[in-house]
């Protein structure tokens, strides 16, 4: 398996407070991306980045932001949750190069009660 | 938008039959790629097709691109049990890192 881990793997949280999910890994993949995945939707794109400290928005980027400090660590953090952002988030890592697959992290399960 | 868009949402079939799923994307693209994602898992990348190819097998997955009607469709022979899941496709724009999927085709192979 691809060295891509998601951090914490579940979590409840209240609405209102911030929340922070981890991507980590070991490939050294220039790309990284967050998604969420909700019932009909299938996976929607919330942030991505292309390097260190360059993030750009995906098709769902309100009420979430993203930092990539290091090469490996891709967090997002949901500002204030809220119960619309209740969802499995995945993590996925790409090489550089026009012709290159993705490789997913097993998800987080957010719950916002 | 890239966005690749599966259809049908559904499909379920008998084991031993083939099966197909499409994907529609609206841009020029550098490739399109399937992913398959059985239930509470990650996606797994299956198979990449770049803009120049018409057509690649892999196993018993075989992809067809036609990019003059933007569109590609995956085939399964021989369905299986285990190849149950949800597939998506997901295009590859030209010099964008973006790698968006639509929602994905649900496909249930009855033993």
């Amino acid at each position: 398996d691809a060295g891509i881990t998601q951090s914490p793997r579940h979590k409840v949280t209240e609405t209102g407070t911030p929340v922070t999910l981890r991507c980590h890994q070991t490939e050294n993949h220039r790309y990284m991306y967050w998604y969420r995945q909700d019932p009909g939707h299938g996976l929607r794109l919330i942030h991505y980045s292309y390097g260190v400290k360059d993030t750009d928005k995906g098709e769902v980027s309100d009420g979430y932001s993203v930092s990539r400090s290091k090469t490996e660590d891709f967090l997002l953090t949901l500002e204030s949750a809220t119960s619309s952002q209740t969802s499995v988030y995945f993590c996925a890592i790409r090489g550089a190069g026009p012709n290159t697959e993705a490789f997913f992290g097993q998800g987080t399960r957010l719950t916002v009660v | 938008s890239q966005q690749g868009e599966e259809d049908p949402q559904a499909l379920s079939i008998q084991e031993g039959e083939n099966a197909t799923m499409n994907c529609s994307y609206k841009t020029s693209i550098n490739n399109l790629q399937w992913y398959r994602q059985n239930s509470g898992r990650g996606l797994v990348h299956l198979i990449l097709i770049r803009s120049n190819e018409r057509e690649k097998h892999s196993g018993r997955l075989r992809v067809t691109l036609d990019t003059s009607k933007k569109s590609s469709s995956l085939l399964i022979t021989a369905s299986r049990a285990a190849d149950t899941a949800s597939y998506f496709c997901a295009a590859g724009g030209q010099g964008a890192q973006k790698l968006v999927f639509g929602q994905g085709t649900r496909l249930t192979i009855n033993p």
